[in-house]
């Protein structure tokens, strides 16, 4: 069966620190991997999505970028982070050949910039 | 970015009701239309997905149904139980953005007993 990790669970960071959170996909290959954030009272915002190593999709510009360096693998990063970048971020995966697009979701992260 | 707007942001609903709310999209260019459910300190949990007008799907005391001409879709619970207090998320997917998902901000049910 597939199963879906992000770590870290929790993180606080201060303004101006870098960042890097990592989402992990097993039991398949070639998934399709997302980037979601969900920022206080709002719904989830898709931040960046990937059908491929080495392939990102971008939706909003912003202070993260991603990265994905092996097939199951999708890291979110930042060079500085802001205030604006708290949230609850997380990682999804799917079949790439559903047409539907049926999105599997990991545990997510919580992040508080101060 | 497509407007996806659910309503009402949220509701209490006693233990034995039965309630419903709704997802409302703009109807061009329609492919799919996604619920999921999420509980808290649970990942989202995909409940259905609906692709022709007219869909009714069901799931246990959960429901739905799709209009794609006029962009709504609603989502039912019959005799609403503690456990099926959560965010209910909808999702739309568009012909032009396909892979990609649209959430609205969600409803969220709160069941008392």
């Amino acid at each position: 069966s597939q199963t879906i990790h992000q770590w870290p669970a929790t993180l606080v960071q201060p303004v101006g620190s870098p960042l890097s959170l990592e989402c992990t996909v097993e039991g398949t290959s070639n998934p399709n991997l997302y980037w979601y954030r969900q920022a206080a009272g709002r719904g989830l915002q898709l931040l960046f999505y990937s059908v491929g190593i080495g392939q990102i999709s971008s939706e909003v510009p912003q202070n993260l970028s991603a990265s994905r360096p092996q097939d199951r693998q999708f890291i979110l990063s930042s060079k500085k982070l802001l205030l604006s970048d708290s949230g609850f971020y997380l990682c999804a995966w799917s079949v790439r050949e559903d047409y539907y697009n049926e999105q599997v979701f990991g545990p997510g992260t919580r992040l508080t910039v101060l | 970015i497509l407007n996806v707007e659910q309503s009402p942001q949220s509701l209490h609903v006693q233990e034995g009701d039965s309630t419903n709310f709704t997802c409302s999209f703009p109807s061009s260019n329609f492919y799919a239309l996604h619920w999921y459910r999420w509980e808290t300190a649970k990942s989202p949990e995909a409940l259905f997905v609906m692709t022709l007008n007219g869909d009714e799907k069901k799931k246990g005391r959960i429901s739905a149904t799709l209009n794609t001409k006029e962009g709504y879709s609603y989502l039912y619970i019959k005799g609403s139980q503690p456990e099926d207090s959560a965010t209910y998320l909808c999702a739309l997917m568009t012909t032009d953005s396909w892979g990609k998902l649209q959430f609205g901000a969600g409803t969220q049910v709160v069941v008392t007993p």
